[in-house]
């Protein structure tokens, strides 16, 4: 069974679409992550929900819109894509809010703007 | 803007060796130091954490040693493999809702 589960894993779009990535997890955990990491590697966390609630929304375009309908489900919208978002997004979830608690993250999706 | 620097950026090592990654933080205000594993195609994984209050933390073939004085903490990965053959990242975070990663470790592991 996969604990951190993401849809699509692949996902190539052209400039000015919207696209949404869906994210689920099995492991009844309160608090879930998207992370972003660009072509370098470099992983930055963009927003974190725990049990429904938007605890952290780092300086991201208002373009990204994350939407949580139940504690095992963080989905992230976007809009109006550009070629700069073009990445690999990371799902994770944690058992409680805190990163001092051990996150699991998902399989990733990689975004291709066009 | 608190920073965490991680070297190298790449990293050849031969099989049975030892593979060493160092970070460095800035702020003394950090309180947990985990280590993520990446291998291709797949999302991080936590491989070991430390906090400040302790010097070193092995787990099998993996050490953090930790120098609070110093601000930096570094991997050791002993008899290394071509399994281990991954990117690493360190992180340091304060609070509940700060953490921020190292620019991430590509290690290549020589058979």
């Amino acid at each position: 069974d996969t604990a951190v589960s993401q849809t699509p894993k692949y996902l190539v779009t052209q400039m000015g679409n919207d696209k949404s990535i869906k994210c689920e997890q099995n492991l009844g955990h309160d608090t879930m992550y998207w992370y972003k990491q660009d072509s370098k590697k470099f992983l930055k966390i963009m927003f974190s929900y725990n049990n429904k609630e938007l605890i952290i929304n780092e300086t991201v375009p208002n373009r990204f819109s994350p939407k949580s309908p139940d504690k095992a489900h963080l989905n992230l919208h976007i809009n109006s894509l550009e070629l700069g978002d073009s990445a690999v997004y990371f799902c994770a979830s944690s058992t409680r809010r805190g990163f001092n608690n051990e996150q699991f993250f998902g399989p990733g999706t990689r975004l291709t703007v066009l | 803007q608190q920073q965490v620097k991680q070297s190298p950026q790449s990293l050849i090592v031969q099989k049975g060796g030892i593979s060493i990654i160092n970070c460095a933080y800035e702020n003394t205000a950090f309180d947990y130091f985990p280590w993520y594993q990446q291998f291709p195609g797949k999302g991080p994984a936590l491989l070991i954490a430390i906090r400040p209050d302790v010097s070193e933390k092995k787990e099998g073939r993996f050490t953090i040693s930790f120098n609070k004085s110093a601000k930096q903490f570094s991997l050791h990965i002993m008899d290394s493999q071509p399994g281990d053959s991954a990117t690493y990242f360190c992180a340091a975070s304060m609070g509940i809702d700060d953490m921020r990663f190292g620019a991430g470790t590509r290690l290549t592991v020589k058979p």
